[in-house]
């Protein structure tokens, strides 16, 4: 079935690069996804990747995609303590919803 | 242009009631989508409507069910509540994309959190 697993907590010192590690299931999703959510909030949308690339940058952001092992990850770098947050992995659904991992914690320490 | 909103943000029913949950999607959006998000199964999809129509449902009970109007607004309902049905209830927009080939960037609201006791 369709599945998104991912590790529950990181924790970086502030500065460092952080990287969030994600596995999914489903070879066929188009599109991947990482969302942010902070305390008290929903989720928001940090970037994505098309199937087809091997990586993407957004100014600190860096995503890389292993489509042959389904393997997603985010690196942040410089991190800073407002990134300390729960990062979210997710993947096209085939009922056309967002299938996502549980979540990494990332705690940045000053 | 205004965001998602949910109301209410908190809730506290006990066991046994009912609840309705209100999401109002970013204008223009037509698809509203719903999670549950609780610390043990995480972000689980409950249902989508499209158009005041479900388009598709995840694996919950039929306690669970929704229902958009007109002007694309949406609420859920949950009966016979349970304590395991304690949770954050997110609501998402979008324009209106679906399937796996689609880029589907979902729009969430802040949440209602939900007790049950």
């Amino acid at each position: 079935g369709e599945d998104v697993e991912q590790s529950l907590f990181l924790s970086v010192r502030e500065g460092d690069s952080s990287v969030i590690n994600c596995t999914y299931t489903d070879s066929s999703s188009t599109y991947l996804y990482w969302y942010k959510q902070e305390p008290g909030a929903g989720l928001q949308l940090l970037t994505y990747i098309f199937s087809n690339m091997d990586m993407k940058q957004d100014q600190r952001l860096t995503v890389l995609l292993n489509k042959k092992d389904k393997h997603l990850s985010l690196r942040i770098a410089d991190t800073q303590t407002g990134d300390s947050a729960i990062y979210f992995c997710a993947e096209g659904g085939s009922q056309g919803n967002l299938i996502f991992g549980k979540g990494t914690k990332l705690s940045v320490k000053p | 242009k205004a965001g998602v909103t949910q109301t209410p943000r908190y809730l506290i029913k006990t066991r046994g009631q009912q609840v309705t949950l209100s999401c109002s999607p970013i204008s223009g959006h037509r698809s509203v989508s719903w999670y549950q998000q609780t610390p043990g199964q995480g972000l689980q999809f409950l249902f989508e409507y499209f158009s005041e129509t479900q388009r598709n449902k995840g694996n919950f009970p039929g306690r669970f069910s929704g229902r958009q109007f007109s002007n694309s607004r949406s609420e859920m309902n949950v009966s016979t509540l349970e304590l395991g049905d304690s949770a954050l209830y997110l609501c998402a927009s979008s324009p209106g994309t679906s399937g796996v080939l689609q880029y589907n960037e979902q729009f969430f609201g802040p949440g209602t959190r939900l007790t049950v006791l």
